[in-house]
């Protein structure tokens, strides 16, 4: 089983729309969990933490399932450029700061 | 110093040959990280360094690999003979060691092996 898996799409959805990705981690002794966005043939960008009470940014609201070991990341009316890849990122444990990235979420906003 | 800067942007080389590529972190930053990407995969981690201390290494890193950060700021990556294998976006981040903030990664080099 991977340590972090995203569903890869795409997600084809129409401009307006709600639309929310799910990520599933492995390891319960996860400490840190982010979502990073990566646009086409472009370095990763941090988009947002995730913390375990929830947390909002904008149209960007992520949560933290730690019963369930998953993270979600919804978008809410969705702009043309919010099209990109949507990494899942997660800290494994203590002790190391090396970060496992999902496959990604690919998005199309569609005018 | 506004981000990472990472060199060469591209390299295209041949297969056999040897490649180094340099990463430039954002300079009140101690750790660095490497990571290798390829397409539909998210990156995969290859090493990271505290300072100039390498602490640890992914299996991924085979003998052919070898990176380094002597005095705790840039760091190079090289990989020597070559394989089409190889061929991938290699990405360079850094974070500081206060909190947990993410990590903030260079452009990348986009490395094809012929």
């Amino acid at each position: 089983r991977k340590e972090v898996e995203q569903d890869p799409g795409p997600f084809n959805v129409p401009e307006g729309a709600t639309v929310a990705f799910n990520c599933t981690y492995s390891n319960s002794a996860s400490q840190s969990f982010f979502w990073y966005r990566q646009d086409c043939r472009k370095e990763p960008k941090l988009l947002m933490s995730v913390y375990s009470s929830g947390n909002e940014d904008g149209r960007f609201t992520a949560q933290l399932n730690r019963a369930s070991q998953y993270i979600s990341l919804l978008i809410r009316d969705s702009k043309l450029s919010d099209s990109a890849t949507y990494l899942c990122v997660v800290l494994p444990t203590s002790g190391t700061y090396k970060y496992i990235f999902g496959t990604g979420t690919r998005l199309k906003v569609l005018a | 110093d506004t981000g990472v800067s990472q060199d060469p942007r591209h390299k295209i080389t041949k297969r056999g040959q040897n490649v180094t590529f340099r990463c430039d972190p954002i300079s009140e930053h101690n750790r660095l990280y490497w990571y290798r990407q390829t397409l539909g995969q998210g990156p995969e981690f290859l090493t990271y360094f505290q300072n100039e201390a390498q602490l640890e290494k992914s299996r991924l890193l085979s003998d052919r690999f070898s990176a380094e950060r002597p005095k705790g700021s840039f760091s190079t990556l090289e990989i020597q003979r070559t394989e089409q294998g190889d061929s991938a976006m290699y990405l360079c981040a850094s974070s500081s060691g206060q909190g947990d903030y993410g990590y903030t990664f260079g452009s990348g080099t986009r490395l094809t092996v012929v």
